[in-house]
């Protein structure tokens, strides 16, 4: 089945400096990635996504690239501010109905003022 | 858009009570629904799947008949946590998508069993 990795558990940041979050996923008919930002006592809340057609996406300060031949894809987080500081979570999943998403370990991003 | 609604979000229950939470989509339909666990500081950890109008697919060592679910509704799932002890106390969240689209959570609810 799919193993996801994700790195590094914990990454400590200034205000205003960027912040990169990598995974690694094994199956190599996994063709969907999505990013969830989990803040304490709440729920995930999906943040950016990522088709395997596409190699990288955009969203403001927030980007994701894609590399299908080496099975990694990466969160990066531009110009990092305080509320930026929560837990984030990678997952990899495929389209057709039974195919699970599974989850990174999750990365615990501080960003400090 | 694609809101999810967990209730409660927060219970206390004495030992060997059964305890429901409620998932709803407020503005999609759900064709699928999951439930998670979540222990401190880990990731979430997938305990089952259910489809509209069909049976839950539990994880392995996920015992289908202490937690109950019911997905009766395309907006509304339910996982009842039977004879709850404080072994079972943790963060549940659950999550909806609709067709192909992305899931989305709920706010979870803190499970905490004396």
């Amino acid at each position: 089945g799919e193993n996801v990795e994700q790195h590094p558990s914990t990454l400590s940041v200034q205000e205003g400096d960027s912040a990169v979050i990598k995974c690694t996923y094994s199956d190599s008919a996994s063709n969907y990635f999505p990013w969830y930002k989990q803040e304490l006592g709440k729920g995930p809340q999906l943040i950016i996504d990522i088709r395997s057609n596409v190699g990288e996406k955009k969203d403001q300060r927030i980007a994701v690239t894609l590399n299908k031949t080496a099975k990694h894809f990466s969160l990066h987080i531009t110009e990092t501010q305080p509320e930026d500081s929560a837990v984030y979570f990678c997952a990899a999943s495929g389209d057709t109905g039974g195919f699970k998403t599974i989850f990174g370990a999750g990365t615990r991003l501080f960003v400090k003022a | 858009g694609a809101v999810v609604s967990q209730h409660p979000s927060w219970v206390i229950c004495k030992s060997g009570t059964s305890v429901k939470i409620e998932c709803r989509s407020l503005d999609f339909q759900a064709t699928t629904m999951f439930w998670y666990r979540q222990f401190p500081k880990q990731s979430l950890m997938l305990m089952a799947t259910s489809n509209e109008g069909s049976k839950a697919t539990y994880e392995q060592g996920v015992e289908k008949d202490k937690f109950l679910i019911n997905h009766a509704s395309l907006t509304l799932s339910t996982l009842t946590v039977t004879s709850a002890h404080p072994e079972d106390s943790s963060f549940y969240i659950c999550s909806a998508k609709e067709g192909t689209q992305p899931q989305h959570f709920g706010d979870g609810t803190r499970l905490s069993i004396l």
